[in-house]
């Protein structure tokens, strides 16, 4: 069954320190890993993206890494700003299908204290 | 920010009324996607569209029905109200080769 898990299911942090969150799929065939940013009342918002042949992508202070071998991806957020406040999705998308198929992780709630 | 909108955006109604939950998109895009997500739980897709005139029924079933009449619009319509559709619809949509979906913001549903 195709799946996406994330941890932790919650997370709370103070301004400027660093945090990872994690994902672990079990999506077959794979195409590519996105991690996505809620916000409160918003709808996601793509933030990297992965492909298989891809380890490590920076944007701005987000970095992600992908592990193909052990299906693993995390998500890594550097002197983390109250804005960074928000639901971070995992989303892995299949080859298998022409809709394009996107499976969601549950999202980690990150909430950054002053 | 994409150019993806939905309206309205909080929607308080009575058990038993007809709502439509509107969703128009700017980029064309030829496919389209209606998701519902409960809060702390993942998107469910409920139903998407490749193109006018195609609509289909997604993973999680809804007593929804949508229409594609044109391109930018994708309507979702509820002929009868209940508490148990209290919930956020998340409507998004993609061009044809690629799988990035762009969302809209959103409608928060509660049916009383």
């Amino acid at each position: 069954k195709n799946q996406v898990e994330q941890s932790p299911q919650s997370l709370i942090i103070l301004e400027g320190k660093n945090c990872t969150l994690q994902c672990n799929y079990t999506v077959s065939p794979f195409s590519n890993l996105r991690w996505y940013k809620q916000d409160t009342g918003r709808g996601p918002v793509s933030l990297t993206i992965m492909t298989f042949s891809e380890n490590t992508k920076s944007n701005g202070r987000y970095t992600a890494t992908l592990d193909a071998d052990t299906k693993q991806s995390s998500l890594h957020i550097t002197a983390s700003q109250l804005s960074d406040s928000a639901s971070y999705i995992c989303v892995v998308s299949d080859r298998g299908s022409t809709l394009g198929r996107l499976y969601f992780g549950r999202g980690t709630q990150l909430t950054v204290w002053p | 920010e994409a150019d993806i909108y939905q309206t309205p955006r909080y929607l308080v109604i009575g058990t038993g009324k007809k709502i439509t939950l509107e969703c128009s998109q700017t980029m064309g895009h030829d496919k389209m996607y209606w998701y519902q997500q409960d809060p702390g739980m993942e998107l469910h897709l409920i139903h998407y569209s490749y193109g006018v005139n195609s609509t289909e029924k997604g993973d999680l079933s809804s007593e929804s029905t949508v229409s594609r009449i044109r391109t930018e619009h994708f309507p979702l319509t509820l002929e009868s109200a209940r508490p148990s559709h209290t919930s956020q619809y998340l409507c998004a949509s993609s061009e044809w080769r690629g799988d990035e979906q762009f969302f809209g913001p959103g409608t928060r549903l509660t049916v009383l």
